[in-house]
């Protein structure tokens, strides 16, 4: 099993609508979770931070389920600037390392 | 204001060459990474700096060498280069070592192996 799993998509979804995916990890001492955002041919920007107790920044809402090791995010009335590849981050409880995840792309159309 | 920078942004070389770019960041941050991101687009952390000193070192070729200066520079100096190696570098840096810390990334280098 991959430390950092996410379902690669593409996930195609209407202007408006509400999308979810989740992200896995195999590593029950992680601590630490964060969503990036990158753009083609960027490079990744934090999006948020992944609380125990969830969080919410306006459209964007992270969750995490530490029993069944996963976390999510999920984005409502989408724009078509939230095109992008997602990138799911863990630590690694053993070092300093941060393990990514290879991306989910969402594309956003009109 | 740049907060990571990166040079040079496209590198198109030959095989066996030898390459280095370079890295700075203005954050005043303690941490400093490098990352390859291949085609596959996974993003894999090679090196870790902090305050001058190397904290992780990935199972990376000994054909590449990192160099940091000061703890505002890190610099990666790719020898013999090999087809590979093609793949985008991202240099990157975080206040410290700490876990919950973000990450800022620098705008990436392309570098093409022909």
């Amino acid at each position: 099993r991959k430390e950092v799993e996410q379902d690669p998509g593409p996930f195609n979804v209407p202007e408006g609508a509400t999308v979810a995916f989740n992200c896995t990890y195999s590593n029950s001492a992680s601590q630490s979770f964060f969503w990036y955002r990158q753009d083609c041919r960027k490079e990744p920007k934090l999006l948020m931070s992944v609380y125990s107790s969830g969080n919410e920044d306006g459209r964007f809402t992270a969750q995490l389920n530490r029993a069944s090791q996963y976390i999510s995010l999920l984005i409502r009335d989408s724009k078509l600037s939230d095109s992008a590849t997602y990138l799911c981050v863990v630590n690694t409880p053993s070092n300093y390392q941060l393990i990514w995840g290879a991306g989910t792309k969402l594309i956003i159309k009109p | 204001d740049t907060a990571v920078s990166q040079t040079p942004k496209y590198l198109v070389t030959q095989m066996g060459n030898d390459k280095s770019i370079k890295c700075e960041q203005n954050l005043g941050h303690d941490t400093m990474y490098w990352y390859k991101q291949d085609s596959k687009k996974f993003l894999k952390i090679m090196f870790s700096y902090n305050n001058k000193e190397l904290i992780i070192n990935e199972t990376v070729p000994n054909r590449f060498s990192p160099k940091s200066p000061d703890k505002a520079h890190l610099n990666l100096h790719i020898n013999s280069l090999e087809l590979g190696d093609s793949a985008v570098y991202f240099c990157a840096s975080s206040p410290n070592l700490g876990q919950g810390y973000e990450q800022y990334f620098g705008p990436g280098t392309r570098l093409t192996v022909t």
